[in-house]
Parts: C-alpha cells; sequence; structure tokens
C-alpha cells in the first residue's frame, strides 16, 4: 500500500507564475488536508477536503490560494501568481476518516521557491 | 486558543545519551497529543501519541506520557544514536476538531 504521494518534491517558480501541487492520498483515504510549513516554524493548517467537497478552509489565504479534491485524481493546491512569502515546504496528509484518535499519513512534501 | 510550545534546538547529544524534547500545550478539555518525526528529506511521520491523560505512548525506544496536570507531553530516549538525528514535532489535537497543532519543532543532532 503506497503512502501519500506528492509531486513535485521541489519546485521553482518565479514571481507571478502559477504553482500545482499534487498529492495522492493513501488507498482507502477520502480525507486530505494540506499543511503549510515557513521556514523555522511549525506546520500550519490550511485546508480539509473530502472528495469533491471543501469541509474547512478557514486556514487558506483568500486571494491566490485554492483547493480540490475531484472524484477522480489527486487533490491539487493551487497558488497564483506566487509572491516570495509563498516560498515554504507544503504537506498534505490523508486519512480514513476525520476522527480525533485517526492517524493522519502525511507525504513528503512539496518545497517550493519563489525566485 | 490551542497551541504548542516545544523547546528550542538545536539539541546536541553524543550517541547513548539520554534525550529529553519538552512539549507544553495550551488546550480546552482533553486533545489528543502526537511526537512526529521528520528524518532529512523525508516526509513526517507519526512516532507515538497518547490520547487520555497519564497514557504512555512509546515507539523505537522513545516515550512520552501524557500530563494533564502540568499540560505537557515531554519526548524521552533513554540512549540515543546517530540515527535518530531528525526534526522532532509535538503536536495536538482537540476532541472537536481535525486539525493538528503544531510546535516549532526540535532539531536533533546525534554525534557518535
Amino acid at each position: 500500500n503506497a503512502g501519500v504521494m506528492q509531486n513535485p518534491r521541489h519546485l521553482v517558480r518565479r514571481r507571478g507564475q502559477e504553482a500545482r501541487l499534487r498529492c495522492s492520498p493513501m488507498k482507502g483515504h477520502s480525507h486530505v488536508y494540506w499543511y503549510r510549513q515557513l521556514p523555522e516554524e511549525g506546520l500550519k493548517f490550511m485546508v480539509y477536503l473530502q472528495k469533491e467537497n471543501i469541509i474547512d478552509e478557514s486556514g487558506m489565504p483568500k486571494e491566490r490560494f485554492s483547493a480540490e479534491f475531484p472524484k477522480e485524481g489527486p487533490s491539487i493546491l493551487r497558488i497564483q501568481q506566487v509572491v516570495r512569502g509563498d516560498s515554504a515546504a507544503y504537506f498534505c496528509a490523508s486519512s480514513p476518516d476525520q476522527g480525533s484518535n485517526t492517524e493522519a499519513f502525511f507525504g513528503q512534501g512539496t518545497r517550493l521557491t519563489v525566485v | 486558543g490551542n497551541s504548542v510550545t516545544q523547546m528550542e534546538g538545536p539539541v546536541t547529544l553524543s550517541e547513548e545519551a539520554f534525550l529529553t524534547i519538552n512539549c507544553t500545550y495550551t488546550a480546552t478539555g482533553y486533545p489528543s497529543l502526537f511526537w512526529y518525526v521528520q528524518y532529512p528529506g523525508e516526509g513526517l511521520q507519526l512516532l507515538l501519541k497518547a490520547t487520555k491523560a497519564d497514557d504512555k505512548g512509546s515507539n523505537k525506544g522513545f516515550e512520552a506520557t501524557y500530563r494533564k496536570e502540568t499540560t505537557s507531553f515531554h519526548l524521552e530516549k533513554g540512549s540515543v544514536q546517530v540515527s535518530d538525528s531528525a526534526v522532532y514535532f509535538c503536536a495536538l489535537r482537540a476532541r472537536s476538531n481535525y486539525q493538528l497543532i503544531w510546535g516549532a519543532g526540535t532539531k536533533l543532532i546525534i554525534k557518535p
């Protein structure tokens, strides 16, 4: 059973370009969470999705950021018109349900660098 | 609101030394508590967890006890190895929520 797969592992974008980060959850998992880790900081929750639905996007910046988890295919975190402050590691996690005792399995992350 | 505070790193130890990484939290109710580890170039892996007061989580020689009275979940290991070098994150999840609230991480360096 493959783990959570994120790609690309490293992404370099120039200011103003778009960044698309992909996350394939573990088999059988329908809950996906995106977190962002700024340098020297802990992870911060961004968004929680179930298949075709955004459940909670309270941690997502109101502009330029969007996320989706279509019926088929990976979850996508999209950042439009990137700025230097978007440089961070973006982690995706998945779980089979949302119980408080349920373990969330994490991917290896995508390290975005905006130049 | 909920928060997690970890001791700052890096923590540098010699092989076979005793390890403690402090973690304290602020939360309403009784959250679940977790330690995650991030080895160089890899993703986050769950190391251990505890879901109620006085529970002890343990894995790979690491232990942490959920202390409600001191709101702490300190990570300990009796004899560290070079292979334990990594960044360790303490996190909590409130009962009524699914979000993980994270500490800033503590980098551990073990020298042979």
